[in-house]
């Protein structure tokens, strides 16, 4: 157990539809990290904060967006939902936003878009 | 183009084999992370090495990280099932997080 946790840990919707993915970081950490894992394009990176600040922005489409709150849990928010965005979600938490990165990576969120 | 590249991409071995899976890059990294990853889980940290020339251990597993910065190993030596999974190395360049798209290994009783 990472003590990273996420919700839901399955999601089925439809296209077109919006879902919220929602992740607690482990204890202390102030940084958040959201990844998209499918079979044919590894763990991408999507977006990270920091102590509620945006600090760096990967590959994440303008239909999904994120934030991060005061007590420091997360949320990342898919829109417009299409077949491809069909995917494993993990959100991993360190303690710092730059430097060794260790990460700890929660358990995900299986989303199947229908 | 993938900034770092991960090799082999699948590896199937016999108990009791040792194998080196790789980890490279044309860039410096101030720090890289090895994780192991199973089926539908998420990726678990293994090791971060930060020193050039660095050699870790973690019981049957040997990490090294490059003397350049630019590249890093993963050595096993005699190899169970229970190794078996996606093994990831990560890091950050330029203030954002990447990952190879790691090597399947499986490793047959």
């Amino acid at each position: 157990d990472s003590g990273v946790t996420q919700t839901p840990k399955h999601l089925i919707t439809a296209t077109g539809q919006r879902v919220t993915l929602r992740c607690s970081p482990r204890s202390g950490d102030l940084s958040v990290y959201w990844y998209q894992q499918s079979l044919d394009q590894g763990l991408q990176f999507l977006i990270q904060y920091y102590n509620g600040e945006e600090r760096a922005k990967g590959n994440i489409l303008e239909r999904f967006s994120a934030q991060q709150f005061p007590d420091l849990h997360s949320e990342l928010n898919l829109s417009s939902l299409e077949l491809g965005d069909s995917a494993l979600y993990f959100c991993a938490s360190s303690v710092e936003g730059s430097g060794d990165n260790e990460q700890f990576f929660g358990p995900g969120t299986r989303l199947t878009v229908l | 183009t993938q900034l770092l590249e991960q090799s082999p991409q699948f590896l199937s071995i016999q108990e009791g084999e040792n194998l080196t899976v790789y980890c490279n890059s044309s860039s410096v990294f101030s720090s890289l992370q090895w994780y192991r990853q199973e089926p539908g889980e998420g990726p678990v940290l293994l090791v971060t090495v930060v020193t050039g020339g660095e050699v870790k251990k973690l019981k049957r597993l040997t990490f090294q990280f490059g003397d350049a910065r630019k590249d890093s190993s993963l050595h096993i030596t005699a190899a169970q099932p229970g190794d078996t999974g996606l093994y990831l190395c990560g890091g950050t360049n330029a203030g954002k997080s990447t990952f190879g798209d790691g090597t399947t290994l499986t490793v047959k009783p």
